[in-house]
């Protein structure tokens, strides 16, 4: 069965701090994995990433992906209260749809 | 932009009613998705929809079913809902070239009493 794993579940820091939020994974047939970003609503999507040990950026947010230990982590530098969100993940399999199977999320509070 | 809108924001139904549930994408998305979320579980795949009256069921379609009659509409229906049906339910869609990429409409949050 397929199994998708976050951790920490929570997290509280400090504005400027920074946070590294885990997602291992056992999907059948994987092909890719990726992060959204959850505030108040709809999930908007952060990265995508397909190869391991390719680091993925965008602004102070980063995500690396590891095939071999299946896992994923993304980072957030110098963090400010607008990352307080809940961050998820999901892994993609190969089929044809693009269906994905998230993780639980790790909501993180970034406090003043 | 992509847009993503579904019908209601929050509702309220009893038990044993009809529950419809409405999304609405318009970027000519070929996929459609629907989830629920509850806490410590995720997002939960119900059923998803590749075309004009496709439809597969994903995760736990059990108690639910779908309608896809036009390229940009996908509906939920809760045949008979019962509270272990309320929960926030989101719908995506993506399009086919790159499917994993789903956008994602602002939820329903729906009580069953």
């Amino acid at each position: 069965e397929d199994k998708v794993v976050q951790s920490p579940l929570s997290l509280v820091v400090h504005e400027g701090d920074t946070v590294t939020l885990n997602c291992s994974y056992e999907v059948t047939n994987f092909r890719s994995l990726l992060w959204y970003k959850q505030e108040k609503k709809a999930p908007t999507f952060l990265f995508m990433l397909t190869s391991s040990g390719i680091e993925k950026k965008s602004g102070r947010l980063s995500s690396i992906l590891d095939k071999k230990e299946l896992f994923s982590i993304l980072n957030i530098t110098a963090t400010q209260t607008g990352d307080s969100a809940v961050y998820l993940c999901a892994p993609r399999t190969t089929d044809s749809w693009g269906k994905l199977q998230f993780g639980a999320g790790t909501q993180v509070v970034v406090t003043p | 932009d992509v847009k993503v809108t579904q019908s209601s924001r929050y509702l309220v139904k009893r038990t044993g009613e009809k529950v419809f549930l409405e999304c609405v994408q318009d970027m000519d998305h070929e996929n459609m998705f629907w989830y629920r979320q509850d806490p410590g579980l995720g997002l939960r795949l119900i059923y998803f929809s590749y075309d004009v009256k496709m439809k597969e069921k994903g995760d736990i379609p059990e108690g639910y079913s779908v309608s896809r009659e036009k390229k940009e509409r996908f509906s939920l229906i809760l045949e008979s809902a019962s509270t272990n049906q309320t929960s926030m339910y989101l719908c995506a869609s993506s399009v086919l070239g790159v499917p994993e990429t789903q956008y994602f409409g602002p939820g329903t949050r729906l009580l069953v009493l």
